[in-house]
């Protein structure tokens, strides 16, 4: 199973809107309502920013949104802000044994 | 308050072995799925493991698949990762993650993916 494809970074602005796009295939990500996103900053522990495709766990922003278009699953960050510079990795279910293939991870610079 | 607490890492030989324990707290340890998930040193993020609530349901990523055994003790509220002949490759950090599960409209699954809380994770270091 090969990982998810991510751009290797995006940038935006102050108060700019980004989106990071996890292209896979028919059998993960267009397969599954099992695609997730993680935020992580440098030396730290991942954090769930967004499950099942479209949905933001309790005390995440809402400017925090994701989506997905047959194969290709999207985060958007609307409004950014300095905090939100961090490494973002998508990660799909692709069923049972296999279970689960990220994404190689985007980096996120606010300008 | 929902805690992972890694630990067990540390530098090891080629070939050699190392046992990784999670200490589960601020929730029904018992009631969920467990993963581990690596990251080695630059990189991204690679699934390793993953065990059900009963230990009846196992999976390993093919790179750890016969070397890595997974292994949980819901008395303890413990997760445990036995690595055996290890590689320069296996080097990385470590993470414990629960699974939240999943629920559709007929059913409840443990396993989706969906890794709602992780652990700091502990340094795992391959190297003569």
């Amino acid at each position: 199973q090969s990982a998810l494809t991510q751009p290797a970074s995006v940038s935006g602005s102050p108060g700019q809107s980004i989106t990071i796009s996890c292209t896979g295939t028919s059998s993960d990500v267009g397969s599954y309502n099992l695609v997730s996103w993680y935020q992580q900053h440098p030396g730290r522990a991942p954090k769930l920013m967004i499950y099942e495709v479209t949905k933001r766990p309790s005390g995440v922003s809402n400017r925090f949104s994701g989506s997905r278009s047959g194969n290709t699953a999207s985060l958007t960050i609307s409004g950014l802000q300095a905090e939100d510079e961090a490494d973002y990795y998508c990660c799909s279910y692709v069923g049972s044994s296999t279970f689960v293939v990220f994404g190689g991870g985007t980096k996120l610079t606010v300008l | 308050e929902v805690q992972l607490v890694e630990s067990g890492g540390g530098l090891v030989q080629p070939g050699g072995s190392l046992r990784l324990s999670c200490g589960a707290s601020g929730f029904s340890f018992s009631a969920y799925s467990m993963n581990w998930v690596r990251q080695a040193p630059g990189k991204g993020l690679e699934w390793v493991s993953y065990i059900s609530t009963t230990r009846s349901t196992i999976y390993y990523a093919g790179s750890v698949k016969g070397r890595f055994t997974i292994s949980r003790d819901n008395a303890k509220n413990s997760l445990y990762l036995q690595m055996n002949s290890l590689r320069a490759e296996d080097t990385a950090v470590y993470f414990c993650a629960r699974d939240s599960g999943y629920c559709s409209s007929t059913r409840c699954v443990e396993g989706s993916g969906n890794f709602d809380y992780w652990g700091q994770g502990t340094l795992v270091t391959v190297s003569s």
